[in-house]
């Protein structure tokens, strides 16, 4: 069974820096074509992809916040894990982590975590 | 990098079909056979429905399929009940920088 949750804040102030934690088991990130990355959704909105990484190191960032952006991978403790920096109002957000199946699809998806930007 | 096109809203009686369309260009929806669709039901997380463009993931209703016509992808509901109303997304990989676009959305009402 694929699990995934994310961990984090759900509140931070605008200019800091948001660190989300993605934990999942059922699968194994140095499987080939595997792929875990972070979509968030702000309230009553669209779906936003915001960076994925594959088993073979491969970072890929949406390019509208890629300045900001960072995802790193550990594989041994099937984590993964983003860092957005100077955090405004307008990121706030239900951030999901999901498993990419390579460049197919998005299989399975996290319950997804409400952060708040607000001082 | 433009998100996909759907249609805000689709609405349909219960046992009808219904057809929500996700608009892209040659880089993305037209150029491969990558799209995916989501269902979202209120207060949860997106589940996939329809990956690469028509096959369903184990468990999924038969009553949904996927097509794609040129740079449109579809996806029709046959026999429409009550539990489909939901947000549905579609999503694709694109050839530029993105690598993944998503739709606006489209909720899908059962009258």
């Amino acid at each position: 069974q694929i699990t995934l949750k994310e961990s984090g804040p759900t509140l931070v102030k605008p200019t800091q820096t948001l660190t989300l934690t993605c934990t999942f088991s059922g699968f194994s990130l140095s499987s080939s074509g595997m792929g875990v990355g972070w979509i968030r959704q702000p309230p009553g909105k669209a779906l936003e992809w915001l960076a994925v990484v594959y088993w073979s190191d491969d970072e890929r960032y949406s390019p509208s916040l890629k300045t900001r952006l960072t995802i790193t991978k550990y594989t041994s403790k099937n984590q993964v894990v983003l860092t957005v920096t100077n955090m405004d109002p307008l990121d706030t957000a239900t951030y999901y982590c999901a498993q990419f199946r390579g460049m197919t699809t998005i299989d399975y998806w996290g319950q997804g975590t409400l952060v708040t930007v607000s001082s | 990098q433009s998100a996909l096109t759907q249609p805000a809203s689709v609405s349909g009686s219960p046992g009808q079909s219904i057809t929500i369309s996700c608009t892209g260009t040659s880089s993305d929806v037209g150029g491969y056979n990558l799209v995916s669709w989501y269902q979202q039901l209120p207060g949860k997380a997106p589940k996939l429905i329809i990956y690469t463009g028509n096959k369903r993931p184990s468990g999924v209703s038969n009553r949904f399929s996927g097509s794609k016509s040129g740079n449109t992808a579809s996806l029709t509901i046959s026999g429409l009940q009550a539990e489909d109303e939901a947000d549905y997304y579609c999503s694709s990989y694109t050839s530029t920088s993105a690598l993944w676009l998503f739709g606006g959305g489209t909720k899908v009402t059962v009258l």
